[in-house]
């Protein structure tokens, strides 16, 4: 099976802070995935990578950057954290632009 | 743009009914449309996906179709118990030159199953 894991399921910042959002898949896949969910507004991509060092932004890239060093790992990165980051934070993985994606448990990040 | 729209947005249903989910959406271009379970606090579960080329998928009482010309698809649900009470949301990828690959998402329908 599948595994897409995220390094936290609930993180605490305060505004200004650096926050590092990790996501690992085991599966080799070539394209990885940052979504995050908020109430009223669904799902929103971030960013996505096809290949490692490879970034794309997606629908709501600011105050967001991505690293993609190696194949199974992406990581989100938001580089002075807002209150309005307050998220629910999910990463997904699949192996092949328009494959089926498979999604971490999410973490759900609170910004003070 | 791709609107995805999933209509009701909640809907309550006794155990044992069998029960029909929808979705829309606005572009009829797709490559595939994908349905999930998301349990309260919890990440997508992938359910069932659907090529373009395809007209249903099944897996076990779960049941999709998809009719691309007038946009839509159904998750069709027999015999309902409370452990599927979820959060059901679809989703498709675009399919044209420059598509990310990126699954373009309904707001879901709340499902609760009473005993």
């Amino acid at each position: 099976d599948v595994k897409v894991t995220q390094s936290s399921r609930y993180l605490v910042k305060r505004t200004g802070e650096k926050v590092f959002l990790e996501c690992v898949q085991d599966m080799d896949h070539e394209n990885m995935f940052w979504y995050r969910q908020d109430p009223g507004l669904g799902l929103r991509l971030i960013y996505f990578s096809y290949d490692v060092k490879m970034k794309e932004k997606g629908d709501i890239p600011e105050g967001y950057s991505v690293s993609r060093e190696k194949k199974e790992r992406f990581s989100l990165i938001l580089e002075s954290a807002s209150t309005n980051q307050t998220s629910m934070y999910l990463c997904a993985s699949s192996f092949w632009e328009g494959d089926e994606q498979f999604f971490g448990p999410g973490t759900r990040l609170t910004v003070l | 743009k791709q609107e995805v729209t999933q209509i009701p947005a909640a809907l309550s249903v006794p155990e044992g009914e069998n029960l029909v989910l929808n979705c829309s959406f606005t572009d009829s271009a797709i490559y595939n449309l994908q349905w999930f379970r998301q349990d309260p606090g919890k990440g997508l579960t992938s359910l069932l996906l659907i090529q373009s080329s395809q007209r249903e998928q099944t897996s076990g009482r779960l049941n999709a179709s998809l009719d691309k010309s007038s946009g839509r698809s159904t998750l069709y649900i027999a015999a309902s118990q409370p452990g599927d009470s979820a959060t059901y949301l679809c989703a498709v990828v675009m399919n044209y030159g420059g598509s990310q690959g990126n699954l373009i998402f309904g707001k879901g329908t709340k499902l609760s199953v009473k005993p």
